[in-house]
């Protein structure tokens, strides 16, 4: 969904190296989330945030953090990479409110390796 | 906690035969969401099942709902090469507003 940036696509790194994701929306959606994907695990929730101030732990947010910085930007770093961070990262955004269920809009993901 | 469990992981098929992936939750959903993948590229949103034994259609695809709202499954009549990629289900964690997504079926179709 072009309406979801991230930069940068792709990414080489080494170990013990501090690394910055962004994701922008221009959406207007309040929620945003940070995925990763490694292969035959399916998406797992890193970190999500219901609006500006309210910032959530996922399943797997050991090694990671997250700042939003306003509405609609979404930052993920790993502090220190490490290669099991190897993967794919996407990040994604939904409308509060929406009735049953919020969908979720991804961004295009960027590829991440850690040597 | 909860958990998505979705069968199977991968599928080969020649085109025109049929495809089918099944989700199945360890607690009652109140909707299920159906996203795709295609190869490169990232999940989007397909369709979402509200009621319990909901049954919707696009095109050559359907979309079923469980009547005691804890499996559900995505068919494809006579797949297209088009339809490549990985198929995932995702359901409310709970009571909350978080997705849990599927790991995911990956579709392959030789042409």
């Amino acid at each position: 969904d072009a309406d979801v940036t991230q930069t940068p696509r792709n990414r080489i790194t080494k170990t013990g190296k501090r690394i910055m994701l962004e994701c922008s929306q221009t959406k207007g959606h309040d929620r945003m989330y940070w995925y990763r994907q490694d292969p035959g695990l399916g998406l797992r929730l890193i970190y999500y945030s219901f609006d500006v101030k309210d910032i959530n732990k996922g399943e797997i947010s050991d090694g990671y953090s997250v700042s939003r910085q306003a509405q609609a930007k979404f930052s993920l770093s790993l502090e220190s990479a490490i290669p099991n961070q190897t993967a794919l990262y996407f990040c994604a955004t939904s409308d509060r409110g929406q009735a049953p269920q919020e969908t979720q809009y991804f961004g295009p993901g960027t590829r991440l390796l850690v040597l | 906690g909860q958990q998505v469990m979705q069968i199977p992981q991968y599928q080969h098929v020649q085109e025109g035969e049929d495809f089918t992936t099944y989700c199945n939750s360890s607690t009652t959903l109140s909707n299920i969401q159906w996203y795709k993948q295609r190869p490169g590229g990232h999940p989007v949103f397909l369709i979402q099942l509200v009621k319990s034994g909901e049954v919707k259609k696009q095109k050559r695809l359907t979309f079923q709902f469980g009547e005691a709202k804890k499996n559900s499954s995505l068919h494809i009549t006579a797949t297209q090469t088009t339809d490549v990629g990985t198929y995932f289900c995702a359901g409310p964690q709970g009571g909350s507003e978080k997705l849990v997504f599927g790991k995911g079926t990956k579709l392959t179709v030789n042409p």
